[in-house]
């Protein structure tokens, strides 16, 4: 069965640096996501992407943050300037359109640790 | 999305069924009804989403009654591993890119 896939793992960065966590969603798959959930709270929805371009951010999503699809496989997220608060698990989903569906596949996730 | 009111947390023991009701009063005529199931440290898993009346997968049944305001997840027979936050979403499911907003889920604990 086709899943998505993140990389790293975990990642621990020290507070101001940049970090990119990629993603590689289902190959056959048009709207890709990032959510994060921080430990102990809610998933929290970041942003979604369609088409090469943003769809949808939340307030999350502010300036500190960036995705990109550089090739026909990675999704990725910037952070530029990494804060403590942004201490979370980070996990990509894609989503295939299929008429009277809503399915998102998520993955494992990548766990930040901001220093 | 509908908003969904659902247990905070249940307890169950292995070989029970069990049944998580998820209230969403507010839903809207083109709005499905999905579930998701969360372990520690992982990503959420689509379990199954319904509209109407009774979908069965071979993870679960969801119980739609004709008023929509609610539905039941039965999980049959859970084991240890079925330890996990279960989440009731609403939303419109024809062909929406929109993002899931997820509430606080129900806790469920398998107990030997």
């Amino acid at each position: 069965e086709p899943e998505v896939t993140q990389t790293p793992s975990h990642q621990v960065t020290q507070m101001g640096q940049e970090v990119i966590l990629r993603c590689v969603p289902i190959s056959n798959h048009l709207y890709f996501y990032w959510y994060r959930q921080i430990l102990g709270q809610k998933v929290e929805f970041l942003v979604s992407f369609y088409n090469n371009e943003i769809s949808e951010k939340s307030e999350i999503f502010d300036d500190q943050f960036s995705v990109e699809r550089p090739d026909g496989s990675n999704f990725t997220l910037k952070i530029r300037s990494t804060k403590l608060e942004d201490s979370a698990m980070y996990f990509c989903a894609s989503k295939s359109w299929r008429e009277g569906t809503d399915t998102q596949y998520f993955g494992p996730g990548t766990r930040l640790t901001v220093l | 999305l509908a908003k969904t009111t659902q247990p905070i947390s249940m307890d169950s023991y292995e070989g029970q069924e069990v049944n998580i009701t998820c209230s969403h009063n507010n839903i809207a005529t083109n709005d499905y009804i999905t579930w998701y199931q969360q372990f520690p440290s992982q990503g959420p898993r689509f379990i199954i989403q319904g509209y109407k009346t009774k979908v069965t997968n071979e993870v679960a049944s969801l119980f739609i009654p004709a008023d929509r305001k609610s539905s039941t997840l039965s999980l049959p027979r859970v084991s240890l591993s079925d330890t996990a936050v279960y989440y009731c979403l609403v939303g419109d499911g024809a062909g929406s890119q929109g993002n899931l907003i997820f509430g606080k889920g129900t806790k469920l604990s398998v107990k030997p």
